[in-house]
């Protein structure tokens, strides 16, 4: 059964340095998100991204983070100057479709993101 | 904005019970549930996914159900296995993006 993969599992960056957390959807999917979870809390929605723009984003959002769909398979998350508050589990998650056709969302096994 | 919470937080069961997770949301106007399980630092696994228009759903030994006028959902695990042993997490879908609630996390004792 094909799968969504996120590379790394742990990522341990300094706090100020900028990351990029990497996914690679399902092949045939459209709608990509990534959610993340800070350890003992709910999973969070950070961003939807379809058809090369992003489709909604929450107030967790903000100007460090960016998404970019570089090539035909990647789909990037980067945060671009760490706080120690970005420690979290973020998870990457594709779907066939989107609201119109309520597909279900696939989801990677994550990347642990330790920020010292 | 949508909350989802699920009681109990958790629940603690020996092998062969029947589990029942609880699942409740404030706003009717969902597109569909899923539910979800979480193994420890691991990705989520999609069990079931009910859409806006159904009342319930099965496989195997799962079987959910959806209330969109009480605003309720439930999981139910049939003859529990120590394999059942897991966070389970319920998810509505508002528009692009997903609620969690904070999940249930099951203990089947052999």
């Amino acid at each position: 059964e094909p799968e969504v993969t996120q590379t790394p599992s742990h990522q341990v960056t300094q706090m100020g340095q900028e990351v990029i957390l990497r996914c690679v959807p399902i092949s045939n999917h459209l709608y990509f998100y990534w959610y993340r979870q800070i350890l003992g809390q709910k999973v969070e929605f950070l961003v939807s991204f379809y058809n090369n723009e992003i489709s909604e984003k929450s107030e967790i959002f903000d100007d460090q983070f960016s998404v970019e769909r570089p090539d035909g398979s990647n789909f990037t998350l980067k945060i671009r100057s760490t706080k120690l508050e970005d420690s979290a589990m973020y998870f990457c998650a594709s779907s066939q479709g989107g609201v119109g056709r309520r597909q279900p969302q696939h989801f990677g096994d994550g990347t642990r993101l330790s920020i010292l | 904005k949508q909350e989802v919470t699920q009681i109990p937080a958790a629940l603690s069961v020996p092998e062969g019970e029947n589990l029942v997770l609880n699942c409740s949301f404030t706003d009717s106007a969902i597109y569909n549930l899923q539910w979800f399980r979480q193994d420890p630092g691991k990705g989520l696994t999609s069990l079931l996914l009910i859409q806006s228009s159904q009342r319930e759903q099965t496989s195997g030994r799962l079987n959910a159900s959806l209330d969109k006028s009480s605003g309720r959902s439930t999981l139910y695990i049939a003859a529990s296995q120590p394999g059942d042993s897991a966070t389970y997490l319920c998810v509505q879908r508002d528009d692009y993006k997903l609620s969690f609630g904070a999940g249930t996390t099951v203990t089947v004792r052999a």
